[in-house]
């Protein structure tokens, strides 16, 4: 069972669409992770949020981890085809230090 | 110069074999990772070394062994390999494990295939 259900798995939209993906759990997080993996790379930070309520924004990318810090949102408006990539959040978890993953969001922005 | 560089890339190797994956570090951090990604993407955590002392230890089969010469290294040698173990493999590093705001620094993966 995974701790960390991100959806959806895939998401193929046009340029200059907006989307929105999310990443539940029904565990507490410290804080909480999201990545980009493009193909043949290793995943790369976006953001870390940490208080509940939390919203960080990069550019046209707008992140928000829940009041309850159970779970977290990645927006994204007026997509590029250079957003293109796996979107993987990972929640911190204080009691054994470990971060854990969710599986992964392909978002896929054609021209 | 690249932060986390392993080697190799690419591995294809016959089932029962034993090969070695090498990962370095020059970030200066003191605690490294090896993260497995399956056919689905989805990322799992074997091992942690923090100064070259082992921190996490994922229910793994015996036959994967992490070794740390020292804070910058840390190789994985898979004995006798399954076609199971077919994934791509994940080197790490971070500065502290403990901390809420810990940033993990991947390497470029490590595509294992065994036929």
């Amino acid at each position: 069972t995974q701790l960390l259900e991100q959806s959806p798995q895939f998401l193929s939209i046009q340029e200059g669409e907006n989307l929105t993906v999310y990443c539940n759990s029904s565990s507490v997080f410290s804080s909480l992770q999201w990545y980009r993996q493009e193909p043949g790379e290793g995943p790369v930070l976006l953001v870390t949020v940490v208080t509940g309520g939390e919203v960080k924004k990069l550019k046209r990318l707008t992140f928000q981890f829940g009041d309850a810090r159970k779970d977290s949102s990645l927006h994204i408006t007026a997509a590029q085809t250079g957003d293109t990539g796996l979107y993987l959040c990972a929640g911190f978890m204080d009691s054994n230090y470990q971060l854990i993953w969710g599986a992964g969001t392909k978002l896929i922005i054609k021209p | 110069d690249t932060a986390v560089s392993q080697t190799p890339k690419y591995l294809v190797t016959q089932m029962g074999n034993d090969k070695s994956i090498k990962c370095e570090q020059n970030l200066g951090h003191d605690t490294m990772y090896w993260y497995k990604q399956d056919s689905k993407k989805f990322l799992k955590i074997m091992f942690s070394y923090n100064n070259k002392e082992l921190i996490i230890n994922e229910t793994v089969p015996n036959r994967f062994s992490p070794k740390s010469p020292d804070k910058a290294h840390l190789n994985l040698h898979i004995n006798s390999l399954e076609l199971g173990d077919s994934a791509v493999y994940f080197c790490a590093s971070s500065q502290g494990h403990r901390g809420v705001r810990t940033e993990a620094f991947f390497g470029q993966g490590t595509r294992l295939t065994v036929v």
